[in-house]
């Protein structure tokens, strides 16, 4: 599966809408993106995935280029309980996920 | 509630102790999976169950041992282990991958401490 590179932190001001960016440069056609994340030492919590469209759901919004080599996660009016690490992953159907290190994002107040 | 739940929350034991983790899940899925937390590292995937069988081991030392009764419980036995092997421990469930594409469903996780 193709490896993804995201930043280490970011901030983001109570309110705003908080963009994620991940960089997957190496995606194969049939590898998928999903987006986690985990709450401190909780369990990673399923967030939104995607093929080739964007896509929305009630959590988050998820923009992908058109050549598929990266995408960011929206989170439209980014709340405290948003503090979290979120993991941007790439897989094959059926393959493992590789979480990484993933990008901590803080919301401040 | 994710509808998996793992018990115990937090653990400490000796080396020679012999411990069990324990997971259930709630959602009728079929694949159950252990995986590792150490402190800033990413998690790492133990062990991959499904219908009841064991499909994937990543390396896993033998003084972890997996157990999967059935597709709703999953076992970690614990035997001699080491300081290192300190972490989080999380479970997670799931429809089969097999050709399908799916999302994770995590319990919170065990915290274990080895003295």
């Amino acid at each position: 599966d193709a490896k993804t590179t995201q930043p280490t932190s970011m901030d983001c001001a109570e309110g705003r809408a908080a963009n994620l960016p991940c960089n997957h440069s190496t995606i194969s056609g049939n590898e998928y993106v999903y987006w986690y994340r985990q709450i401190h030492s909780q369990g990673p919590q399923y967030i939104i995935h995607g093929l080739k469209n964007n896509e929305t759901n009630e959590m988050a919004s998820l923009i992908i280029t058109e050549d598929r080599k990266s995408s960011t996660l929206i989170l439209p009016h980014a709340t405290l309980r948003d503090t979290a690490v979120y993991y941007c992953i790439v897989r094959v159907a059926g393959n493992q996920f590789y979480f990484g290190t993933g990008t901590s994002l803080t919301v401040i107040p | 509630e994710t509808g998996v739940t793992q018990t115990p929350r937090h653990l400490v034991m000796g080396m020679t102790n012999k411990k069990s983790l324990k997971c259930e899940q709630h959602l009728g899925h079929n694949a159950m999976y252990w995986y590792k937390q150490s402190a800033k590292k990413p998690l790492e995937l133990m062990f991959v169950y499904n219908f009841k069988e064991q499909t994937e081991n990543n390396s896993v030392p033998s003084r972890f041992s997996p157990e999967c009764p059935n597709s709703s419980h999953l076992f970690l036995h614990l035997h001699t282990l080491q300081p290192e092997d300190s972490a989080l421990y999380l479970c997670a469930s799931s429809q089969n991958p097999s050709g399908g594409f799916y999302e994770q469903y995590f319990g919170p996780g065990t915290r274990l401490t080895v003295t």
